[in-house]
């Protein structure tokens, strides 16, 4: 069955970053694009970030743009999520999540991100 | 890439029927089938329940059933049960933009 496991987040101060990971199982990781997705405490769901199969592109929302970067390694199953200049409302769980066409799929637990001085 | 518009809170009795709206625009839930719904339990992560507005994955109840008029997409549960208690999202595609719902709270009384 689909695994999806992130890890990576902890407490940062704001303008600091941290690297998110995502080690997926259970499905050919390289056929199918990949989610981040957020949700800050006691708030709904936002997309954060998407990369197709192949890595060739990157899409992001617009609070995030020129600040995270998305990637993959199809070789170890893994999807990443670089975070720089990182900000209080940056704060909440990241999901990682395995796409089906245009909509994710299987979701991992999520890793909380905490951006605190 | 504004949210889509979801009532807050919803609530119904076992064995009701209760209705979800997700309202959004002509660039996103208009313009594509590709409307997908989450259920999410309190600290758990979100469940794959409908996509392209009116399938379900293997697993989920018939009792669950989406649609689509023109902007707004539509969740509806028959025969509620408890452990349909739930946040219900909904989320639609929109052209290299991919938006969620704020989010619908369900009760079951």
């Amino acid at each position: 069955q689909v695994q999806l496991v992130e890890s990576g987040g902890g407490v940062v101060q704001p303008g600091g970053s941290l690297r998110l990971s995502c080690e997926a199982s259970g499905f050919s990781f390289s056929s199918y694009g990949m989610y981040w997705v957020r949700q800050a405490p006691g708030k709904g769901l936002e997309w954060v970030a998407f990369i197709p199969f192949d890595g060739s592109d990157q899409y992001y929302t617009d609070s995030v743009n020129g600040r995270f970067t998305i990637s993959r390694d199809n070789s170890k199953n893994t999807l990443f999520l670089q975070m720089n200049s990182l900000r209080f409302e940056d704060t909440g769980v990241y999901y990682c999540a395995k796409g089906n066409g245009w909509w994710p799929d299987h979701w991992g637990q999520g890793t909380l991100v905490t951006v605190s001085s | 890439q504004s949210a889509l518009t979801q009532p807050r809170s919803v609530s119904g009795s076992p064995g009701q029927s209760v209705t979800i709206s997700c309202t959004g625009t002509s660039s996103d839930v208009g313009g594509y089938n590709y409307v997908s719904w989450y259920q999410q339990h309190p600290g758990k992560a979100p469940k794959l329940f409908i996509y392209d507005v009116s399938q379900r994955p293997s697993g989920v109840p018939d009792r669950f059933s989406g649609s689509k008029s023109g902007n707004t997409a539509s969740l509806t549960i028959s025969g509620l049960q408890t452990e349909d208690e739930a946040e219900y999202y909904c989320y639609s595609y929109a052209g290299y933009n991919w938006v969620f719902g704020g989010g619908t709270k369900l009760t079951v009384l």
